[in-house]
């Protein structure tokens, strides 16, 4: 099954800046558009960018999005306490004919 | 209010079927597709299907194929799920989730998720 992959954890001090990777290819990322998600623990996911650097209204402008080939990034600046979660990866993929997730980046705010 | 609300959880034994509900409230139901995703402790989102709430039009992941039926009820604006032959490996919370665009993976409304447990 297609599956996108990104770093199991990741990590920064409050105010840093921090990048979370994911990887695909050619069926997912590289012929799709890139959605990201946080999930807090015992929650639902939350749509945060959409369209590889869109954000949804109420989203902060400190989460921003970028995609190139077949692998995109979501980048946290200002980082704060209350960004601590788990952050995936979605991309719509042809082969399955439906989404695919990543398996999730564990961020901690240090 | 824009919202999914979804039915309670269930206990269900290994062989039994089960039926997820998701009530939509706060927008034009019709006007969008609605995809079921589950996660199970530990593991990865993982997409099951979808149905397209104005013409009826369903999609399912070939991984449960023959096991899943996904219906809506436009009256009551409301989606179902169905998972039938149920193995402990479907104990997970199940999640229906709102498509903005198409065949975008963009879910911009979720539903509070509903927790399955198969068990003997």
């Amino acid at each position: 099954q297609s599956v996108l992959t990104h770093p199991p954890s990741a990590s920064g001090a409050p105010g840093q800046r921090v990048t979370i990777s994911c990887f695909g290819s050619s069926s997912n990322i590289g012929s799709s558009t890139v959605n990201w998600y946080q999930q807090l623990p015992g929650t639902a996911p939350k749509l945060l960018i959409y369209s590889n650097n869109e954000r949804p209204s109420g989203v902060p402008v400190r989460f921003s999005g970028s995609k190139s080939g077949t692998s995109a990034s979501l980048a946290i600046s200002g980082l704060q306490s209350e960004d601590e979660a788990d952050y995936y990866c979605a991309a719509w993929d042809d082969s399955l004919n439906g989404p695919v997730f990543g398996g999730g980046t564990k961020l901690t705010v240090l | 209010q824009v919202q999914l609300v979804q039915s309670g959880a269930e206990v269900k034994k290994p062989g039994a079927s089960l039926k997820v509900s998701c009530k939509a409230s706060g927008y034009t139901f019709t006007n969008y597709a609605f995809h079921w995703v589950r996660q199970a402790p530990g593991q990865r989102l993982e997409w099951m299907g979808w149905v397209n709430a104005g013409n009826g039009d369903t999609k399912y992941s070939q991984r449960f194929q023959g096991r899943v039926t996904i219906t809506r009820d436009t009256s009551a604006s409301t989606v179902y799920m169905e998972l039938s032959s149920l193995r402990s490996e479907d104990t997970a919370v199940y999640y229906c989730a709102r498509e903005i665009g198409g065949d975008s993976a963009a879910f911009d409304i979720w539903g509070q998720g509903t927790v399955v447990t198969v068990s003997s």
